[in-house]
């Protein structure tokens, strides 16, 4: 079954207490991405990545990490979580527009964060 | 830059009674516009896409929306509400370029289907 598999799914800890969450996706997708999604907000990019190795800031990357060492995998790391990252973390991935797709992405189920 | 508005946080309809959501955009490059759905403690499900030259998308589970150039719109409607249909909706628009795949989505708008 295609999808997109983040965990872990919810996690509470303390402010200063690095944590990665694990994203991995069987769809061959070059493209990958992390979104926050914060009640009235929608979903706001953390940060993408369009291949191995090649990472870029979305719109709200202060006190985030990602790395793209394998194609499948885009780990979200906070290296000293505050209680302003207490949100809903998405992972999401696609094939590029001209791929026979519209650029839409697949989302994981989601990792529900809180920081104390 | 591209931007979406979600005209209304929360809705509520009754059962058979017809669903619209009302879906703004901006973008400086012809749109790639989507709906997503999200049910409760759920990831985001794809509801339709807009196909350059369709004016009318139709989509899974009854939903359908029409692009309107001129008014820089892109509103989902479902004809006859079902309880399943309780949700949360996003619109979201994607221009490509430099930023790959970025969607950029709107607020959302909550739906609550009243039997």
């Amino acid at each position: 079954e295609a999808q997109v598999t983040q965990n872990p799914r919810y996690l509470i800890t303390v402010t200063g207490k690095k944590l990665t969450v694990t994203c991995s996706q069987n769809m061959n997708h070059e493209y990958m991405s992390w979104y926050r999604q914060d009640p009235g907000l929608g979903l706001r990019q953390i940060y993408y990545s369009m291949n191995v190795e090649v990472t870029d800031k979305g719109d709200v990357p202060e006190g985030y990490k990602v790395s793209r060492k394998e194609k499948r995998n885009f780990p979200l790391i906070l290296e000293s979580p505050s209680p302003n990252q207490t949100s809903l973390y998405f992972c999401a991935s696609s094939l590029f527009r001209g791929q026979g797709t519209n650029g839409e992405l697949f989302f994981g189920e989601g990792s529900r964060l809180t920081v104390l | 830059a591209q931007s979406v508005t979600q005209l209304g946080s929360h809705v509520s309809v009754s059962e058979g009674a017809l669903v619209l959501l009302r879906c703004n955009y901006s973008s400086s490059v012809p749109p790639y516009l989507f709906w997503y759905v999200q049910y409760p403690n759920q990831g985001l499900q794809l509801l339709l896409k807009y196909t350059t030259g369709a004016t009318l998308v139709k989509g899974i589970n009854g939903f359908e929306a029409e692009f309107k150039k001129s008014e820089t719109s892109f509103h989902l409607t479902k004809p006859s509400a079902h309880m399943s249909d309780a949700a949360e909706y996003f619109c979201a628009v994607s221009a490509g370029g430099s930023a790959g795949n970025k969607l950029t989505f709107g607020g959302g708008t909550r739906v609550l289907v009243k039997p």
